[in-house]
């Protein structure tokens, strides 16, 4: 079955620098690979996603990127601001087929003002 | 507004005492998923329904059960709640086929005295 790593597992930077966080996968068949930001004691909610027949997505200061050959997908966070404090999962499943969600361990991101 | 609703948010039982979570959905999404979360940890999957399909993770205590009458409701029994129990259970829809991504309802915190 499907295997998410994920990378850091905690990640401080300062307010208006960049984040990066990174994930691995582990079945080639996998094609859909959404990231989901959680603050503290609410719900995971999807911030972008991003299908293997694209190598990079960008909406406003998040971007991600794909590399299928590598198995491996990133998410960039420009010009970080103190609300984009929170924890971000990665995930990996497949689009047309039934498949279940497989989470990344993830990231706890705190922006230092 | 579609969505995903979970009741109640906070539920307190004794430890033994058997305890149901409920969550509706307004989406029309095929499959509903219960995932148990725990602090600092990423959602873990108990069992999820593909229509009427019943799928349960292999790692799953008996202590789980699950029911879904109708498409739009789903339940998550707890038969005899033990102290290690105790997390935030989501529910999350998605739709199959069109690489949805999950939608998660606001969440139940139990709590096991």
């Amino acid at each position: 079955g499907e295997n998410v790593e994920q990378h850091p597992s905690t990640l401080s930077v300062q307010e208006g620098d960049s984040a990066v966080i990174k994930c691995t996968y582990s079945d080639s068949a996998s094609n859909y690979f959404p990231w989901y930001k959680q603050e503290l004691g609410k719900r995971p909610q999807l911030i972008i996603d991003i299908r293997s027949n694209v190598g990079e997505k960008k909406d406003q200061r998040i971007a991600v990127t794909l590399n299928k050959t590598a198995k491996h997908f990133s998410l960039h966070i420009t010009e970080t601001q103190p609300e984009d404090s929170a924890v971000y999962f990665c995930a990996a499943s497949k689009v047309t087929s039934y498949d279940k969600v497989i989470f990344g361990p993830g990231t706890s991101l705190s922006v230092i003002p | 507004d579609a969505m995903v609703i979970q009741n109640p948010r906070y539920q307190v039982t004794q430890f033994g005492k058997p305890v149901t979570l409920s969550c509706s959905q307004t989406l029309n999404h095929n499959v509903m998923y219960w995932y148990q979360q725990k602090s600092s940890q990423a959602p873990k999957l108990l069992f999820h329904y593909y229509d009427k399909d019943f799928n349960n993770e292999a790692d799953t205590p008996d202590n789980f059960q699950s029911r879904r009458p109708n498409t739009s409701f789903c339940f998550l029994d707890i038969r005899s709640p033990g102290l290690g129990d105790a997390a935030m259970y989501l529910c999350a829809t998605s739709r199959v086929g069109r690489g949805s991504p999950l939608h998660f309802g606001n969440g139940t915190r139990l709590t096991v005295t």
